[in-house]
């Protein structure tokens, strides 16, 4: 599988900022999954990105996958308490198995 | 449709015991992956089978092992448990590669 690194580890936000989130590989990339974690959860498929720079939007989320194919990003505008969780990027070489960066840990404070 | 069942939810084992967890993919699913949750290392992909065959292992000691039915349920087997496989272990079923993974709720593994 692929390796991804996913950054930040961890990020503390205020209820209404801004939160991003990136996912960088060395190697390109045919798609990049992305899941969110609520804690005490299971990962939940959010989207698929699969063309040179694609960006798919889903209510206030926003995902890029770069020109290059060999990163991508999640943005959340205007966080809430419900965005609480961990979000892992999970990048698709053609193989059969899923990689999961390490996750970003969004915490949101009210 | 349902989900992905895994069973049992929880579990308590003692070191050098063997355990088999069970996970239900969707119907109609034929590859299911399994992984190990900690929160030093994050999901780490243990394999993968689609129609009955491993197609894919993770970089996981040879006392991991698993099977998948001709019912594409899936049974993982951990042998001579130790203290540091206490984790979560997460199923997902998936309609072909690189498709959308849906995850079971998870077994939680406790080692003592």
């Amino acid at each position: 599988g692929q390796q991804v690194m996913q950054i930040p580890q961890y990020q503390h936000v205020q209820e209404g900022e801004d939160f991003t989130t990136y996912c960088n590989s060395s190697t390109t990339l045919s798609n990049i999954q992305w899941y969110k974690q609520r804690p005490g959860g299971h990962p939940v498929f959010l989207i698929q990105l699969v063309k040179s720079g694609e960006v798919k939007k889903q209510k206030r989320l926003t995902f890029q996958f770069g020109e290059a194919k060999k990163n991508s990003s999640l943005h959340i505008t205007a966080t809430q308490t419900t965005d609480v969780g961990t979000y892992f990027c999970a990048p698709g070489a053609g193989s059969y198995q899923l990689t999961f960066g390490k996750g970003t840990k969004l915490s949101v404070i009210p | 449709k349902a989900g992905v069942t895994q069973t049992p939810r929880y579990l308590i084992k003692t070191r050098g015991q063997q355990v088999t967890l069970s996970c239900s993919p969707i119907s109609g699913h034929r590859s299911v992956s399994w992984y190990q949750q900690t929160p030093g290392q994050g999901l780490q992909f243990l394999f993968e089978y689609f129609s009955e065959t491993q197609r894919n292992k993770g970089n996981f000691p040879g006392r991991f092992s698993g099977r998948q039915f001709s019912n594409s349920r899936s049974e993982m087997n951990v042998s001579t448990l130790e203290l540091g496989d206490s984790a979560l272990y997460l199923c997902a079923s998936s309609l072909t590669t690189n498709t959308e993974a849906f995850f079971g709720q998870g077994t939680r593994l406790t080692v003592v």
